[in-house]
C-alpha cells in the first residue's frame, strides 16, 4: 500500500530561524510526484513546492527547500528565514495514479 | 485568473438528508478531485473526474457520488447523511491527468456539519 508518514505532529520555531519537516513515503512506483501543502487556519490547502522523482536535484521556491533522498524514500522540507505567515499545518504528499495520498500532518508555530 | 471555487463554504445538515457540494475548478482544468478531510482520518481521496468521466474513486460508500459537468464544474453528493459524514470537503483541480502534473490547486472547501 503506499504511504506517507510525517512523525512530528507538532515543530515551533522562532521567526527567522531555519525549521525542517519530516517525511517518508512508499511507493512501488519509479516515477512520481511528491508535494508539500501548506493549511493556515483559512483551511486552503496552498502548494508550496513539488518534486518529481526522476530529476535528482532538489526542488526550491524561494525560501522554500527539499531534500529529496529517493532510495531512503524521503521528502523533507525546509524553510529558511521563517516568517509568522509560515504558521500552518503542513502536509507532505504523494501523487499516485492520479489521486494524493497524504501525510498526517505536521502543525509548525512560528514565534516572534 | 479565479482558483478553485467551492460552495457553499459551510452546511449544516440533519441525519438522513442528502447534500450537494459544488466545485468549479481554473478555467482550463480538466481534472477535479474530492477529498475529505476530518480530524481522525486525515485526508482521505473520495473520486476524480477528467472530460466528465470518473478516472478514480477512494474507498468511501456508495452514499458518496459525484458527477461532472461539461464546463469542467464538479458536484458531490452524500445521501443518507451520517453523523460521521461531518467534515471538511476539499475540491482540487489541476491541469492534466496521467502526464506531467504541476499540482493540485484547492478550494477552500465546504465545512459540512451532520447534526
Amino acid at each position: 500500500a503506499q504511504t506517507v508518514t510525517q512523525s512530528q505532529p507538532e515543530m515551533s520555531v522562532q521567526e527567522a530561524e531555519t525549521v525542517t519537516l519530516s517525511c517518508t513515503y512508499d511507493t512501488s512506483e519509479s516515477n512520481y510526484y511528491l508535494f508539500w501543502y501548506k493549511q493556515p487556519p483559512s483551511r486552503q490547502m496552498i502548494l508550496v513546492i513539488r518534486q518529481e522523482a526522476y530529476k535528482q536535484q532538489n526542488a526550491t521556491e524561494n525560501r522554500f527547500s527539499v531534500n529529496f533522498q529517493k532510495a531512503a524514500k524521503s521528502f523533507s522540507l525546509k524553510i529558511s528565514d521563517s516568517q509568522l505567515g509560515d504558521t500552518a499545518m503542513y502536509f507532505c504528499a504523494h501523487r499516485n495514479t492520479d489521486k494524493l495520498i497524504f501525510g498526517t500532518g505536521t502543525r509548525l508555530q512560528v514565534f516572534p | 485568473k479565479a482558483g478553485v471555487t467551492q460552495t457553499p463554504r459551510y452546511l449544516i445538515k440533519t441525519r438522513g438528508q442528502q447534500v450537494t457540494l459544488s466545485c468549479s475548478p481554473i478555467s482550463g482544468h480538466r481534472s477535479v478531485s474530492w477529498y475529505q478531510q476530518t480530524p481522525g482520518q486525515g485526508l482521505q481521496f473520495l473520486f476524480e473526474y477528467f472530460s466528465e468521466t470518473q478516472r478514480n474513486k477512494g474507498n468511501f460508500p456508495g452514499r458518496f457520488s459525484g458527477r461532472q459537468f461539461s464546463n469542467s464544474r464538479s458536484e458531490m453528493n452524500v445521501s443518507t447523511l451520517e453523523l460521521g459524514d461531518s467534515a471538511l470537503y476539499l475540491c482540487a483541480s489541476s491541469l492534466e491527468t496521467g502526464r506531467a502534473n504541476y499540482g493540485y490547486t484547492f478550494g477552500s472547501g465546504t465545512r459540512l456539519t451532520v447534526v
